[in-house]
């Protein structure tokens, strides 16, 4: 799972800043997850991209979060106008085409104050 | 839907004990996956065993083994003889198919003291 790059590892903002997180995937790998992980909390699916596709986006806030897999970079995930609510670790994983596993990245720890 | 369930909240032993980690899920789906994670102190994910629903059959590696019970709904995950370093919080989890989207459980904070 090392393969799964994401930066920054850790990410501060003042209230009302935007937050840009950034997850290249495994090389070969063409799906990608974003979960956010509330501390104290388990990790809850957001969005699914695949290659300038939003899949499945059942998971993320209707306002100020959105995510995009563009045909060339990186999987950005970004938040506008952030509160301190939207303070958590944020997970990217990937996977290959063909039904296999999907492998995380280390997670970018955002911190609003 | 999917739910899956991981009762325990926290668990603390002494090293050398054995110690259970239990996960119960839920789901219509007749082929799944199911899955388990560690995230030690330092934060990652470490993915730890995959296992797809016709496959029932125990797994060992090393200290860790995992008993998948169709019938219970259960894939509890057991470390024999545990050390200070198996402390991390574990995660189950589920997916539809192996490479799609994730339902995890809460988690369970295993604490092994010296």
């Amino acid at each position: 799972n090392a393969g799964v790059m994401q930066n920054p590892r850790h990410l501060v903002r003042r209230r009302g800043q935007e937050a840009r997180l950034r997850c290249s995937p495994m090389k070969g790998h063409s799906h990608v997850y974003w979960y956010r992980q509330l501390p104290e909390e388990g990790l809850k699916f957001m969005v699914y991209l695949q290659k300038e596709n939003i899949i499945d986006e059942s998971g993320m806030p209707k306002e100020r979060f959105s995510a995009e897999f563009p045909k060339e970079g990186p999987s950005i995930l970004r938040i506008q106008q952030v509160v301190r609510g939207d303070s958590a670790a944020y997970f990217c994983a990937s996977s290959g085409p063909l039904n296999t596993e999907a492998f995380f990245g280390q997670g970018t720890r955002l911190t609003v104050v | 839907a999917q739910k899956v369930t991981q009762a325990q909240t926290e668990i603390s032993v002494v090293e050398k004990e054995d110690v259970t980690l239990d996960c119960v899920y839920e789901t219509r789906d007749t082929t799944y996956y199911l899955f388990w994670y560690k995230q030690p102190p330092s934060g990652e994910l470490v993915f730890l065993i995959r296992r797809n629903s016709f496959d029932e059959q125990n797994e060992i590696s090393g200290r860790y083994s995992w008993n998948f019970q169709k019938s219970t709904s259960s894939f509890n995950f057991t470390i024999t003889a545990s050390q200070v370093v198996d402390s991390a919080v574990y995660f189950c989890a589920l997916s539809e198919t192996s490479g799609s989207r994730l339902t995890f459980g809460e988690g369970t904070q295993l604490t092994v003291n010296p």
